[in-house]
């Protein structure tokens, strides 16, 4: 299986930053790679798919980068919405697998 | 637009069999791919395995020998079963969508069913 690891585990921030998230792979995944953010108690939003592909109707503060084992997620400027959990997951093969998450949390 | 809401029991004995039902609403279920993923404190976000509407599986090799993932199109329904459960087995189940690509990731999700496993 393909491991993917998320750091930070958990970062503070406030309103108006740029925040910038990193998911590495075991091994290359081209750009295979989907960014979700999940609150507490819901399922997870799909944000970004093949690494910078922003999903309809997610907003344009979020962007993605990123190929072969490395991939960054950048909020432009922290809104109190973006307060959430963040993760990557690999759709280069099954079974897919999911970073560990990012904690976003209000400094 | 498309809504998925899972069903099932919410308590399971060990050695048992969990079942859950995903229903699809308000769009088609054809020409997906339909995930199961599950999420517990322990091990973060698991992906169980995904069915088309065809009816062929992909499943999560760690669980390959316990699950059985069907479809039935004619009540625009997904199905999980998952044999011989523990405690560890114990999360939140979640159905979602892919679409027929498969590697786009998964655009739409149910809002999730607690499975706990204990006597």
């Amino acid at each position: 299986d393909i491991q993917m690891t998320q750091s930070p585990s958990s970062l503070s921030a406030s309103v108006g930053d740029r925040v910038t998230i990193t998911c590495r792979a075991s091994q290359s995944i081209s750009s295979y790679l989907i960014w979700y953010q999940q609150k507490p108690g819901k399922a997870p939003k799909l944000l970004m798919y093949v690494a910078y592909t922003l999903q309809s109707g997610v907003p344009s503060r979020f962007s993605g980068s990123g190929s072969g084992t490395d991939f960054t997620l950048t909020i432009s400027s922290l809104q109190p919405e973006d307060f959430a959990t963040y993760y990557c997951q690999q759709s280069y093969s099954t079974p897919w697998t999911f970073g560990q998450g990012t904690k976003v949390e209000i400094k | 637009q498309v809504q998925l809401q899972e069903s099932g029991p919410g308590l399971v004995k060990p050695s048992e069999t969990l079942s859950l039902t995903c229903t699809v609403s308000g769009g088609s279920i054809n020409y997906y791919y339909w995930s199961w993923i599950r999420q517990s404190a322990g091990k973060g976000l698991e992906w169980i395995g995904r069915v088309y509407t065809s009816g062929s599986t992909n499943y999560n090799p760690s669980l390959k020998s316990r699950v059985t993932m069907s479809v039935d199109t004619s009540k625009n329904q997904l199905s999980l079963k998952l044999t011989s459960v523990t405690a560890a087995d114990t999360a939140v189940y979640f159905c979602g969508r892919e679409d027929s690509r498969g590697w786009n990731g998964m655009d739409v999700w149910g809002q999730g069913t607690t499975v706990t496993v204990s006597s």
